[in-house]
């Protein structure tokens, strides 16, 4: 069974850093693309970032490009995301999401999330 | 405002069918058979009901069906229940530079 989960959530303040995880079991995580994908609270999904299964190819959008960076661990079946420059409207759950052997396809199966609250 | 646009809410009576659209333009939906649809129950992660427009993951409910004309994608559920009341999202690829785009998404209401 593919289980994801997400931690490394919290309150942080604006200008701050926070680094999210996604602890991957139940399927062979070196083959597979990763992605975070956000959610504000009431609000529907935004994509954030995705990164292949090797490692070399990384895509993000545009509203975290230049303040987040996606990466992982395949040795130890984890999906991170280190956040910097947060802002008020980086507010969300972040999932994790596993995709296919391409990056291009979307996710099949999602993690239950991890808050991410930026306030002062 | 979302790339691909889906109406706010849709409702239907119990064993009725529903047809939930996603509009895009030609350098997603209408180039891509890369469109996926998600239902989302209140405080739940999203879960796969469809993928490459028609395709259904094993244990999904053959009620449930994808299909795709020029820039708009659809779902539609027949036979509905009440356990399909969920919020749906369409999701798209878009190329290598937007990569991903998803619906605002659409509230189900199962009368």
């Amino acid at each position: 069974e593919v289980q994801l989960v997400e931690s490394g959530g919290g309150l942080v303040q604006p200008g701050g850093s926070l680094r999210l995880s996604c602890a991957a079991s139940g399927f062979s995580f070196s083959n597979y693309a990763m992605s975070w994908v956000r959610q504000a609270p009431g609000k529907g999904l935004e994509w954030v970032s995705t990164i292949s299964s090797s490692g070399a190819g990384i895509y993000y959008a545009d509203s975290v490009k230049g303040r987040f960076t996606i990466s992982r661990d395949n040795s130890k079946n984890t999906l991170y995301v280190q956040m910097n420059s947060l802002r008020a409207e980086d507010t969300a759950l972040y999932y994790c999401a596993k995709g296919d052997k391409s990056p291009r396809q979307l996710p099949d199966y999602w993690g239950q999330g991890t808050l991410v609250t930026v306030s002062s | 405002q979302s790339a691909l646009t889906q109406p706010a809410s849709v409702s239907g009576s119990p064993g009725q069918s529903i047809t939930i659209s996603c509009t895009g333009t030609s350098s997603d939906v209408g180039s891509y058979d890369l469109v996926s649809w998600y239902q989302q129950h209140p405080g739940k992660a999203p879960k796969l009901m469809i993928y490459e427009v028609s395709q259904r993951p094993s244990g999904v409910s053959n009620r449930f069906s994808g299909s795709k004309s020029a820039n708009t994608a659809s779902l539609t559920i027949s036979g509905l229940q009440a356990e399909d009341e969920a919020d749906y999202y369409c999701c798209s690829y878009a190329g290598s530079s937007t990569f991903w785009v998803f619906g605002g998404g659409t509230k189900l209401t199962v009368l």
